[in-house]
């Protein structure tokens, strides 16, 4: 089945770093991939839509210039997370999605915990 | 604003039994539902899916059931496993090409041995 591979599975940093986080296809392409973010107990929230050679979009209240993402190749999407601060700390969790002709659904990386100290 | 509801945070049921997962949502655009499965940090699993012209889909123990006029969708898992025990989120989107999805809040799902 389809695998998306995302990495690293858990950041601990300080304050003012700056983490990339990288999610991977690893058996297809996928010219969208997405970025989610979990609070505890709560639900998955979109932040924004990546399309390959393209700028992401992003969801109403999500900084840009906070959260970026770059979508370079059909298998690679990359999300930054700038000048990280403890309120950043969350779960982080990308998806891809194969060719819509494909009627398959979005598969869904393992998440990244990061956490800001 | 939550359009999509998981109104039970956890549900525990024996195993063998049947559990029963509900979900209401509020946008009468949503045309697309599917049930995720999470374990403890690690990413969501498909599971299954229905869209708003069926009223059932079935997929060995899981089935999911669609009632449009009341917002209402359900997934049930018969026989209930061991293994069954995570959490599940049903999420929605307008239509099947639109990959935005909405994910409700999840519910805990324990299997009782």
């Amino acid at each position: 089945g389809a695998v998306v591979s995302q990495h690293p599975s858990w950041v601990i940093c300080k304050s003012g770093t700056s983490v990339k986080i990288e999610c991977r296809s690893l058996d297809f392409q996928a010219t969208t991939m997405f970025w989610y973010r979990q609070f505890p107990k709560q639900s998955l929230m979109l932040m924004a839509t990546s399309n390959e050679g393209s700028k992401a979009t992003y969801e109403q209240g999500v900084e840009k210039d906070k959260f970026l993402i770059n979508h370079a190749s059909l298998t690679l999407s990359t999300l930054t997370v700038t000048s990280a601060h403890p309120e950043d700390s969350s779960f982080y969790i990308c998806s891809a999605r194969m060719d819509p002709a494909s009627n398959q659904p979005q598969h869904f990386g393992d998440g990244t915990r990061l956490s800001i100290l | 604003d939550q359009q999509v509801k998981q109104n039970s945070p956890s549900l525990s049921v024996q195993e063998g039994r049947i559990s029963i997962l509900n979900c209401d949502y509020t946008n009468s655009m949503f045309d697309y539902f599917l049930w995720y499965k999470k374990y403890p940090a690690e990413g969501p699993t498909f599971l299954i899916s229905i869209s708003s012209i069926k009223d059932k889909n079935e997929d060995g123990r899981f089935t999911v059931f669609l009632n449009k006029s009341a917002k209402h969708l359900s997934l049930h898992i018969v026989p209930s496993q061991p293994g069954d025990s995570a959490v599940y989120f049903c999420a929605a989107s307008a239509y099947f090409g639109n990959e935005k999805l909405t994910f409700g809040t999840g519910t805990r799902l324990t299997i009782i041995p």
